[in-house]
């Protein structure tokens, strides 16, 4: 089973500022990777796929890179409704559906 | 719009068993995988099971697996888990997820608790 790593587990960043969070899988997911958002007390949301492709709704500040097993989100000037919990998540090697373990975005 | 709605929070003693519904609405139910995932407080996501809405297939969790049953009514759009034989390591909010092909999960229900507790 692929062991995805996501890291740092917290970081503080201020109100416009640029965030930088990094995923790692165990071996080569090609671009199979997604990142989700999760705000206390609601399901997961996606938002990006294939590595590098926005979910609908969700805006152009929000954009992922990456491919094999080094991935990156990037959030380019943090608004306040962008503070939660991020997750990747692999779907390369289906099933199962493999999660990191979250980096949670907090405010400096 | 596309949602996933699920049935209310549970509490349930050690032993007993757990049956957690998920109805769709405004898309065709056949066309997408369910896939079940649970959150126990503080912790990641894990991925539980999904199953073919079109012909009932499953796929579950090696860890799960001898407890776990998913199934769907296509009459209804809804798609059902239980977890039988509960113990406090299964307290968690479980999801339902929307499973597109060879995709990630799309959509998501708003979750269910479940509380295992004497």
């Amino acid at each position: 089973e692929i062991v995805m790593t996501q890291s740092p587990a917290t970081l503080s960043v201020s109100p416009g500022e640029r965030a930088t969070l990094s995923c790692r899988a165990s071996q080569s997911i090609s671009s199979n990777l997604a990142w989700y958002q999760q705000k206390p007390g609601q399901a997961p949301r996606l938002l990006i796929s294939g590595a590098s492709t926005r979910a609908t709704g969700i805006p152009a500040r929000f954009s992922g890179s990456g491919s094999g097993t080094e991935f990156t989100l990037t959030i380019s000037s943090l608004q306040s409704e962008d503070f939660a919990v991020y997750y990747c998540q692999q779907y390369n090697n289906w099933p199962p559906d493999t999660f990191g373990q979250g980096t949670k975005l907090e405010i400096q | 719009q596309v949602q996933l709605v699920q049935s209310g929070a549970e509490v349930k003693k050690p032993g007993a068993s757990v049956k957690v519904s998920c109805k769709a609405s405004s898309y065709t139910f056949t066309n997408f995988g369910i896939s079940w995932v649970r959150q126990a407080p503080g912790q990641e996501p894990e991925w539980m099971g999904w199953i073919s809405t079109y012909n009932g297939n499953t796929q579950y969790s090696q860890k799960l697996q001898d407890r776990v049953t998913m199934t769907t009514d296509t009459s209804t759009n809804t798609a059902y888990m239980e977890l039988r034989s509960l113990s406090s390591d299964d307290t968690a909010v479980y999801f339902c997820a929307r499973k597109p092909t060879g995709l990630p999960l799309d959509i998501w229900g708003q979750g269910t608790m479940v509380t295992v507790s004497s």
